[in-house]
């Protein structure tokens, strides 16, 4: 079975911090993504990555970077957390189209 | 632009009854279509995908969805529906290629009632 792992299930951050939400994955699979999810907004694509220090922009990569240092791990950063980035992250891999995502990480920001 | 809607935000159903989720999508040729469910708090799990041929695909959980290329639409069925089965559900295509993203739909909640 696929797994995929996230540091925290639930995070509470002050406005300003920098935070790193971290996701590793147990497949040896080449691509990696960065999600949030909003209420009525659905998933909403951050950033992926299709090969370790590769990474190309999702749809709102906004306030947001990434790392990706090792095949297996993927890192999602706030460089300085805001109030309007408190929401629920996934994670997901994959080797072609179908991906396996974590169990999200819910961030509040306060 | 590739797109997926999913008409119904929330449906309500019974212990028992047969359920079906709308999934509609836009997009110039035959996409990767897959459906996924998310329980409260969790992560998403795929509970099945189409890619070509045979049109009525079956899944985990005893789930199935029809492609319907006239139609644009892969729609998720169950014939009957159980209590565990509430959740949100998640309708995404994937244009192929290279390309490795999801397009994912808003979403449709289900509540089931006893």
């Amino acid at each position: 079975d696929v797994k995929v792992t996230q540091s925290s299930r639930y995070l509470v951050k002050r406005t300003g911090e920098k935070v790193f939400l971290e996701c590793v994955q147990d497949m040896d699979h080449e691509n990696m993504f960065w999600y949030r999810q909003d209420p009525g907004l659905g998933l909403r694509l951050i950033y992926f990555s299709y090969d370790v220090k590769m990474k190309e922009k999702g749809d709102i990569p906004e306030g947001y970077s990434v790392s990706r240092e090792k095949k297996e791990r993927f890192s999602l950063i706030l460089e300085s957390a805001s109030t309007n980035q408190t929401s629920m992250y996934l994670c997901a891999s994959s080797t072609f189209y179908e991906q396996y995502f974590g169990p999200g990480t819910r961030l509040t920001v306060t | 632009a590739q797109s997926v809607t999913q008409p119904d935000i929330h449906i309500t159903v019974s212990e028992g009854a047969s359920l079906e989720l709308r999934c509609n999508y836009s997009y110039g040729a035959t996409p990767y279509l897959f459906w996924y469910v998310q329980s409260p708090g969790q992560g998403l799990q795929l509970l099945l995908k189409y890619f070509s041929g045979d049109t009525l695909v079956q899944g985990i959980k005893g789930f199935e969805a029809e492609f319907k290329r006239s139609q644009s639409s892969f729609n998720l069925r169950k014939p009957s529906v159980h209590w565990s089965d509430a959740a949100e559900y998640f309708c995404a295509l994937n244009s192929g290629g290279s390309n490795y993203k999801l397009t994912f739909g808003k979403g449709t909640l289900l509540t089931v009632n006893p």
